[in-house]
């Protein structure tokens, strides 16, 4: 059964450093999605995309944050400039189609900033 | 507001017992998704079951069923013959018909025991 896949699994970085998540979502699903869940809270939204383009972003996702889809397959969260507080497990989700249709969670990458 | 209340923030139950966890939606969209997520303590998001706000029956998926109160806005998750497995954190979500952001509940942590 296919997949959501992210990498890395763990990782961890100085506050200041520009990191870079690495999703692949599922091959013929065409909207993506990045969340956070913060140690212990809820699962918040960051970002969806669709047709090479951010369709809507949550007011958590600021300038420092950044998504793109280089080639066919990768999908990337880009945070420029940790803080201590995006310590978080960061998920990519994937959809088929548009409206209601599920969305599929890849195993998420924890983020911890020193 | 649109908004996903889990009540119980932690559930007992016995192995081989059915098990309800609660879950209330707020949305004015008359056309919306409602999703429930197990997280097991690896982290990962795993998708249950889904139900449409159109749907006319409750959404079956082998041992969990949804039973949907579309009057009184709740979403409520039954885990039939509960396994030892199926403890873990359960996450209700929805998407309003405006967007197609999930958004999510606090969860209920069920703990099954023999």
């Amino acid at each position: 059964e296919p997949e959501v896949t992210q990498t890395p699994s763990h990782q961890v970085t100085q506050m200041g450093q520009e990191v870079i998540l690495r999703c692949v979502p599922i091959s013929n699903h065409l909207y993506f999605y990045w969340y956070r869940q913060i140690l212990g809270q809820k699962v918040e939204f960051l970002v969806s995309f669709y047709n090479n383009e951010i369709s809507e972003k949550s007011e958590i996702f600021d300038d420092q944050f950044s998504v793109e889809r280089p080639d066919g397959s990768n999908f990337t969260l880009k945070i420029r400039s940790t803080k201590l507080e995006d310590s978080a497990m960061y998920f990519c989700a994937s959809r088929k189609r548009a409206g209601t249709d599920t969305q599929y969670f890849g195993p998420g990458t924890r983020l911890t900033v020193l | 507001a649109q908004k996903i209340t889990q009540t119980q923030p932690g559930m007992f139950v016995q192995e081989k017992e059915a098990v309800t966890l609660d879950c209330t939606y707020d949305t004015s969209d008359p056309s919306y998704g409602l999703f429930w997520y197990k997280q097991p303590s690896s982290g990962e998001m795993i998708f249950l079951i889904y139900q449409g706000s159109y749907d006319q029956q409750n959404a079956t998926e082998g041992r969990y069923s949804l039973n949907f109160q579309k009057a009184r806005k709740s979403a409520n998750l039954v885990i039939s013959a509960s396994q030892l497995g199926d403890s873990a954190m359960y996450f209700c979500a929805m998407t309003p018909g405006n967007t197609d952001k999930l958004i999510f509940g606090t969860g209920t942590r069920l703990q099954v025991f023999p």
